[in-house]
């Protein structure tokens, strides 16, 4: 059965510092590997999503994620932190196959220091 | 592109008593989703549908929530009758098919006192 971890429950980091979130995952074969951010009421964004072919994916906002598949992991990461990113963050895996499901870790809520 | 619409924003009832919510997915979208995302935990899939039929509804608790997609567009989830564990946020989602980007609502707030 697919999951996902996200061992990171609260991150906090000064502005302009990097960043690094992790994710780990349990699926039989290649995922479909996604980010989401979520602020505070609302809906989830995503940031990035990984299907195939390079496993260094980038995001909107700066973020980028690699894709390790001997360590079972797609962390998520940006090189410079702005307090606009201070957010909870998902990582999720998808099915394939018909369904489409997706699977989400329970989050990491970043808060970011000036 | 209009995103995914979902009402109430907020909704406060008592044990017991039913509650609606509705969603209109982005046009165009053939697959709708609903989530329950309980305070500190990531969205769980309820129920999924294709066009107005259900794909996967395996974690759906079917004895009080019910959903339907009659006309294969906007969707409405039931709660009847309401728990105290069933406060969460109720997230809608659409895409257009496997493998591609889910677009979330802003989803509904359930407080059940």
């Amino acid at each position: 059965a697919q999951s996902v971890t996200q061992p990171d429950i609260h991150i906090t980091v000064s502005e302009g510092a990097s960043l690094e979130l992790r994710c780990n995952y349990s699926y039989g074969a290649t995922p479909y590997l996604f980010w989401y951010v979520q602020s505070p009421g609302q809906g989830l964004q995503l940031l990035l999503k990984y299907f195939s072919g390079d496993t260094l994916v980038q995001g909107i906002k700066g973020f980028e994620a690699e894709f390790k598949r001997s360590q079972s992991s797609f962390n998520l990461r940006k090189p410079s932190v702005h307090w606009s990113d201070a957010a909870e963050y998902f990582c999720a895996v998808g099915a394939r196959g018909a369904t489409n499901k997706l699977i989400f870790g329970t989050g990491t809520l970043l808060a970011v220091q000036p | 592109e209009a995103g995914v619409a979902q009402s109430p924003r907020y909704k406060i009832i008592e044990k017991r008593q039913s509650v609606a919510f509705w969603c209109n997915p982005i046009s165009g979208h053939a697959t709708l989703y609903w989530y329950q995302q309980i305070l500190g935990q990531g969205p769980k899939l309820l129920i999924q549908f294709q066009n107005n039929g259900v794909v996967d509804d395996s974690q759906l608790p079917k004895d009080r929530f019910s959903a339907e997609r009659l006309k294969g567009v906007d969707s409405t989830l039931k709660i009847q009758p309401a728990k105290l564990e069933d406060s969460a946020v109720y997230l809608c989602a659409s895409s257009t098919g496997e493998g591609n980007e889910q677009f979330f609502g802003p989803g509904t707030r359930l407080t059940v006192l």
